[in-house]
């Protein structure tokens, strides 16, 4: 079955960097794109970006211009989010997701990134 | 930037109809999803194009698109429904999210 596998939770200090790997396994990883959604606790889902694993290309949210970058490694059918500066506020859960007919589907089980001093 | 709008919670008793709309500027030119949420848990398409049901969602999930609002309805609801619901659009190569309603089911 489809499925995307996300890295394990991670403590960072403000001002640091995080990296959060997505492994998709029951498709052919280059052929959908990956897009990034983060929540906050208690809060509603916040789109981050999306990249093509074949070409690379990605688009990012303004909001996270300058300071997010997703790569990915074909080789592993893998994709990852680079958080960079990090502050308090970007405390949540963290969720790839493949797009498939307009939507989001299927979800990680989402990674969970603290942020503190 | 392109906005959608969703109540903050609806409220429905076992077995009756609970109807979430979503709200956009000509939100009915673009496709819409629907995801349900539930607690600790990861987001899940339920509707998809409008109006397309996911191998595996009871039939009771239905979808529309028209105009300014899209719908999701849920006919006969199941305690097991209760779950936060969030509209998704896409708009200038963007993923747009609504703000979520909550669904109580009492």
């Amino acid at each position: 079955q489809v499925q995307l596998v996300q890295s394990g939770a991670e403590v960072k200090k403000p001002g640091a960097s995080v990296k959060v790997s997505c492994k998709a396994s029951g498709y052919t990883f280059t052929s959908y794109d990956i897009n990034w959604v983060r929540q906050a606790t208690g809060q509603g889902l916040e789109w981050m970006g999306w990249m093509n694993p074949n070409s690379g290309k990605t688009g990012y949210a303004q909001k996270f211009q300058g300071r997010v970058t997703m790569t990915r490694n074909t080789s592993i059918s893998t994709a990852y989010m680079e958080l960079s500066s990090l502050r308090s506020e970007d405390t949540a859960m963290y969720y790839c997701a493949r797009y498939y007919s307009s939507c989001l589907d299927p979800w990680g089980q989402g990674t969970l990134v603290t942020v503190s001093s | 930037s392109y906005e959608l709008t969703q109540p903050p919670s609806v409220s429905v008793s076992p077995g009756q109809t609970a109807s979430i709309t979503c709200s956009g500027d000509k939100l009915g030119d673009k496709y819409a999803c629907w995801y349900q949420q539930k607690p600790g848990q990861s987001p899940v398409v339920v509707i998809y194009q409008d109006t397309k049901r996911p191998s595996g969602i009871p039939e009771r999930f239905s979808g529309s698109n028209s105009g300014n609002t899209a719908t999701l309805t849920i006919s006969g609801t199941q305690a097991m429904d209760e779950a936060d619901y969030y509209c998704q659009a896409w708009d200038s190569s963007t993923v747009v999210f609504g703000g979520g309603t909550k669904l109580t089911v009492l």
